[in-house]
């Protein structure tokens, strides 16, 4: 089973550019989420969604944009990238809002220059 | 809000020892969820272990334990028998029962595992 699967692994951007930092799940999951992990500071929640056409945002969510068009896929996107979000991403899925038994992917460095 | 806290960043132990992580947390909820996630090298987010809060019995697996003391807001886990595998990055995390998926991390202890 492939579970969640990041892309990219590793991306290094400039400042002000986009880019999209996609996620995807093959395990049914209605709950998604992005966290991101900063030395020090463990892993925060930025947005959340609880089903298709279902989002939310978390404790960090300024300057990142997300939507769920379809079960499987939740991409995060940075319209106008800044060196404060050089981070760690982490996209994570489970059965439900209140399961609590999360699926990690394997995570997503960004260097924002 | 709620705070995880994790007051040690390292913690050191000889293979075949024991060693226990400490975790406290700050909620005004009765019914929770903890967890201990384990985050080697790889940087994969492996769940360790699940603790509901209005269970009484502290969970096991394997190796690991934890120590819930729900009145002083404390959950420490235990290793036994340390493995070189071990060696990892050790989050505790909160989760309110309504909205279980959505966790507070703490900050994380770096454990190391010498021969």
């Amino acid at each position: 089973n492939a579970g969640v699967t990041q892309t990219p692994k590793f991306q290094v951007l400039k400042t002000g550019q986009s880019m999209t930092l996609q996620c995807a799940q093959d395990m049914n999951h209605e709950y998604m989420s992005w966290y991101r992990q900063d030395p020090g500071m463990g892993l925060r929640l930025i947005h959340y969604s609880v089903g298709a056409g279902i989002t939310d945002q978390g404790e960090v969510p300024n300057g990142y944009n997300v939507s769920r068009s379809t079960t499987e896929d939740f991409p995060l996107r940075l319209l106008s990238a800044a060196p404060s979000q050089t981070s760690v991403y982490f996209c994570a899925s489970s059965y439900s809002e209140s399961s609590g038994r999360l699926f990690f992917g394997e995570g997503s460095r960004l260097t924002v220059l | 809000a709620q705070t995880v806290t994790q007051s040690q960043p390292e913690m050191s132990v000889q293979e075949a020892e024991t060693v226990t992580l400490s975790c406290t947390y700050d909620t005004s909820e009765s019914d929770y969820y903890l967890f201990w996630y384990k985050q080697p090298p790889s940087r994969q987010m492996i769940l360790v272990i699940r603790q509901e809060a209005y269970k009484q019995q502290n969970a096991t697996e394997n190796r690991f334990s934890v120590n819930f003391q729900k009145a002083a807001k404390s959950f420490s886990l235990k290793i036994s028998d340390s493995q070189l595998g071990d060696a990892a990055m050790y989050f505790c995390a909160y989760s309110y029962t309504g909205t279980a998926s959505k966790l507070t991390f703490g900050t994380g202890t770096r454990l190391q595992v010498t021969l």
